[in-house]
């Protein structure tokens, strides 16, 4: 079964600043995907950014990337020029490659941007 | 394209009722999975379903609760007999039959308070 660690369950930033939101997740794959998704208080999920474990290219959208450690199990998230809007709880999850399956979710990290 | 739709947003529950939660996913799209999130939680997936299928309930509870997606119409979750402790935001997402089939995208969740 796959684990999906969040150790921070709290982090602040100020505006225009940069941040990096971290997860550890534990798996025997070796092929599967990754995501961080987006809760704001409307409790919409958003997807924020996905990687393809055999991509070694990290992923970026925009203001978001990620850095990407296979052998170390490690998929953290950078915000770059933080915003208000970007105050949410941010969720990592893990899903197996191959057909459509489920996501595993971490407990996620609520981020709050300050002036 | 509309995104995904749940309804109702919002549903009042006494012990003992039934819940019928509705879920359609986003046009093209035939996977059709449910979360759900207690508070101050992670998502936990609940049952994956393809049109008339049910790929994967690991994630239910044995008693009450059930799943479906019709050929035609959305997909119902159903819990019989709430209790309190079935108290959540309950999330269905969707994902496309062909291409990116590993991106979920979720609907606004419907929030379950039984009383």
């Amino acid at each position: 079964a796959q684990t999906v660690t969040q150790s921070q369950p709290e982090m602040s930033v100020q505006e225009a600043e940069t941040v990096t939101l971290s997860c550890t997740y534990d798996t025997s794959e070796n092929n599967y995907y990754l995501f961080w998704y987006k809760q704001p208080p409307s409790r919409q999920m958003i997807l924020v950014i996905r990687q393809e474990a055999y991509k070694q290219q990290n992923a970026t959208e925009n203001r978001f990337s990620v850095n990407f450690q296979k052998a170390a199990k490690s998929f953290s998230l950078k915000i770059s020029d933080s915003q208000l809007g970007d105050t949410a709880m941010y969720f990592c999850a893990f899903m197996k490659s191959g057909t459509a399956s489920k996501l595993t979710f971490g407990t996620g990290t609520r981020l709050q941007v300050t002036l | 394209n509309a995104g995904v739709m749940q309804n109702p947003r919002h549903l009042v529950r006494r012990r003992g009722q039934e819940a019928r939660l509705r879920c359609s996913p986003m046009k093209g799209h035939s996977h059709v999975y449910w979360y759900r999130q207690l508070p101050e939680e992670g998502l936990k997936f609940m049952v994956y379903l393809q049109k008339e299928n049910i790929i994967d309930e690991s994630g239910m509870p044995k008693e009450r609760f059930s799943a479906e997606f019709p050929k035609e119409g959305p997909s119902i979750l159903r819990i019989q007999q709430v209790v309190r402790g079935d108290s959540a935001a309950y999330f269905c997402a969707s994902s496309p039959a062909q291409g990116i089939q590993e991106t979920q995208y979720f609907g606004p969740g419907t929030r379950l308070l039984v009383l």
